[in-house]
């Protein structure tokens, strides 16, 4: 099973929207409603942000959201602020019972 | 609230064994599926097995399949993971989650394992 693929990197100034792309194949991510997201501030374990496609666990900004079409799903963050700097990563369920995770993005707020 | 606290990792030379542990606490352990994630140093996330709440049932990544195994003790509230034949790829920080639908909702803060001569 692949990795999804995601930017290396993205960036934005304080206040400002970015986007964050997730594209798998219609084995995972375009086959199933299944995805979700996750935010890794350098050092500390990864906490979810978003699943099955766009909903919000409790306490997750609602600057926070999810969106997906075909093959690729999307996360965007809205109104950046300087704590959302971390890595993100994307999961989705497989049609081979399994899991799989993107390659990660590192979001730079600048 | 939910706690998870991986133990067991440390240094391995390479065709030796680890097992790892996590221990569960602030949910009911037994009716939740478990998982385990790896990040090698620098690197991104990757799933490395689920086992239902029941223990009955068990899935791996292919890379594992066949030296990996998850268990568990739900009298104990534990989650294992038996790594054998270990190789230098399989350096990491080792991650349990909790299952719940198809996302990882709860995470613990890790253990680090690394294959080394």
């Amino acid at each position: 099973q692949s990795a999804l693929t995601q930017p290396p990197s993205v960036s934005g100034s304080p206040g400002q929207s970015v986007t964050i792309s997730c594209t798998g194949t219609s084995s995972d991510v375009g086959n199933y409603n299944r995805v979700s997201w996750y935010q890794q501030p350098p050092g500390t374990a990864p906490k979810l942000m978003i699943y099955e496609v766009s909903n919000r666990p409790s306490g997750v900004p609602d600057r926070f959201s999810g969106s997906k079409s075909g093959n690729t799903a999307s996360l965007t963050i809205s109104g950046l602020q300087a704590e959302d700097e971390a890595d993100y990563y994307c999961s989705s369920y497989t049609s081979s019972g399994t899991w799989v995770f993107g390659g990660g993005t590192k979001l730079t707020v600048l | 609230q939910v706690q998870l606290v991986e133990s067991g990792g440390g240094v391995v030379q390479p065709g030796g064994s680890l097992r790892l542990s996590c221990a569960a606490s602030g949910f009911t352990f037994r009716s939740y599926g478990m998982h385990w994630v790896r990040q090698a140093p620098g690197k991104g996330l990757e799933w490395v097995a689920l086992i239902r709440n029941d223990g009955n049932d068990k899935y791996y990544a292919d890379s594992m399949k066949g030296r990996f195994t998850v268990s568990r003790d739900n009298s104990r509230n534990t989650l294992y993971l038996q790594m054998n034949s270990l190789r230098s790829e399989d350096t990491a920080m080792y991650y349990c989650a909790s299952r719940t639908g198809y996302y990882f909702d709860y995470w613990g803060q890790g253990t680090l394992v690394t294959v080394s001569s």
